[in-house]
């Protein structure tokens, strides 16, 4: 069975400051790896997805995230933050089946920026 | 170019009743998946549709049910709401269960 664990469930950082959100996974099979972000009371908006090939992956709004199969893991990483960037962060893994994709996300990181 | 579009945005409902929820996938999307989020909490996958079938479910007891109509939008419905069951219902749809998935803005149910 696919999991996810997101390491703090709160991370707070000035503006400017490098944000490091936290996420390793375990799968039984290569996963997909996803970060989406949620603002309050909205959906879910994808910021980047590692499928295959390279493991560092460039998302929007100048997020990036690195594959390291070695440490199951998979950080989110966005070098200067911006008040913006204040939301909840999920990072989620999905076991590619064919028709049978579904997502297993964790808990959320709440990021707060601080001016 | 609509996106995924739920509806109702906010409901609530009393113990024991029942409700229906419902989904309209990106345009070009054929795959409706439905996430129970509770505060605080990542979302749950409760289950998959694609070609009006139920392909994949989640650790959700059977009180929970869905239908896909050949347009591909989707239904979820949920029988004799427990206190429990509130939460934002949210519906992600892709193509074929193998792309990205879109989510919607999602259904805050509250039941009192």
């Amino acid at each position: 069975a696919q999991s996810v664990t997101q390491l703090g469930s709160h991370v707070s950082v000035s503006e400017g400051a490098l944000v490091l959100l936290r996420c390793n996974y375990s799968s039984s099979v290569p996963p997909y790896l996803f970060w989406y972000v949620q603002y309050p009371n909205q959906g879910l908006q994808l910021l980047l997805k590692y499928t295959t090939g390279a493991t560092l992956v460039k998302g929007i709004n100048g997020f990036e995230a690195e594959f390291k199969k070695s440490e199951t893991s998979f950080h989110l990483t966005k070098p200067s933050a911006h008040m913006s960037d204040a939301a909840e962060y999920f990072c989620a893994v999905s076991e590619w089946g064919g028709s049978n994709y579904k997502l297993t996300f964790g808990k959320g990181t709440l990021l707060t920026v601080n001016p | 170019d609509a996106g995924v579009t739920q509806s109702p945005t906010h409901l609530i409902k009393t113990r024991g009743q029942q409700v229906t929820l419902r989904c309209s996938p990106k345009s070009g999307h054929d795959t409706v998946s439905w996430y129970q989020q509770a505060l605080g909490q990542g979302p749950q996958f409760i289950f998959q549709y694609y070609e009006e079938e139920e392909r994949q479910r989640g650790n959700f007891p059977d009180r929970f049910s869905g239908h896909q109509f050949p347009n591909y939008s989707s239904e979820l419905n949920v029988n004799a709401l427990l206190l429990g069951d509130s939460a934002l219902y949210l519906c992600a749809s892709s193509f074929r269960g193998k792309s990205e998935a879109f989510f919607g803005q999602g259904t805050r149910l509250t039941v009192v």
